[in-house]
């Protein structure tokens, strides 16, 4: 049975880029949910998606963008990227139709810095 | 963003002792879940509760989901080397998403 995979493992950019990050959901799972990790902090909620469309989204500026795709995987887009973008960008898969929505299985996150 | 308030942040015990850590919360949560994060990990579901008052145990983990819904502990038994890592609570609420706490960092000497 396959977790959370996410890619890349690591990535860096430079101020202005942007990015993509792939996700794709434990087996079974409907639903992504993205977070933001800094160092020393806890993972901050950014937005969640379900049956293709954001149904969720976090205190977060609209530099940061989702999809999600019809086999439920899902990328987070940010755009013109700021120094303090730099974080560890977790993927959460969960089951909402099996009504545990909240039940979140975590991916190995992706480390982007920003130089 | 809004965070759990967990404590302690940082925990040094020995091999074989019992650890408690909690989490609480100015609202009201539908559902805890306990996290532990190694360095460079994602989090790894723990325990999760989904009604309150309840109490539930994972092997030597036992968590609670209080009375109140605002809180929740969870215990750690007869502790050894690999319960290393970073600790968070999470509470889910009706509109899906999870608030985390802090985190508590716990160092076990053998």
């Amino acid at each position: 049975d396959a977790g959370v995979t996410q890619s890349p493992t690591h990535l860096i950019k430079t101020r202005g880029q942007q990015v993509t990050l792939r996700c794709s959901p434990k087996s079974g799972h409907d639903t992504v949910s993205w977070y933001q990790q800094a160092l020393g902090q806890g993972p901050q909620f950014i937005f969640q998606y379900y049956e293709e469309e954001e149904r969720q989204r976090g205190n977060f500026p609209d530099r940061f963008s989702g999809h999600q795709f019809p086999n439920y995987s899902s990328e987070l887009n940010v755009n013109a990227l700021l120094l303090g973008d730099s974080a560890l960008y977790l993927c959460a898969s969960s089951f909402i139709a099996g009504g545990i929505a909240d039940t979140q299985y975590f991916g190995p996150g992706t480390r982007l810095t920003v130089l | 963003g809004q965070q759990l308030n967990q404590s302690p942040q940082s925990m040094f015990i020995q091999e074989g002792e019992d650890v408690s850590m909690n989490c609480t919360s100015s609202s009201i949560f539908n559902t805890w879940l306990w996290y532990k994060q190694d360095p460079g990990e994602g989090p790894v579901l723990l325990i999760a509760l989904y009604k309150a008052g309840e109490l539930t145990s994972n092997g030597r983990l036992t968590a609670q989901f209080g009375i109140t819904r605002k809180d929740s502990f969870l215990n750690i038994s007869a502790s050894i080397p690999s319960d290393v890592g970073i600790y968070f609570c999470a509470g889910g609420g009706s509109n899906y998403k999870l608030t985390f706490g802090k985190g508590t960092l716990l160092t076990v000497n053998p």
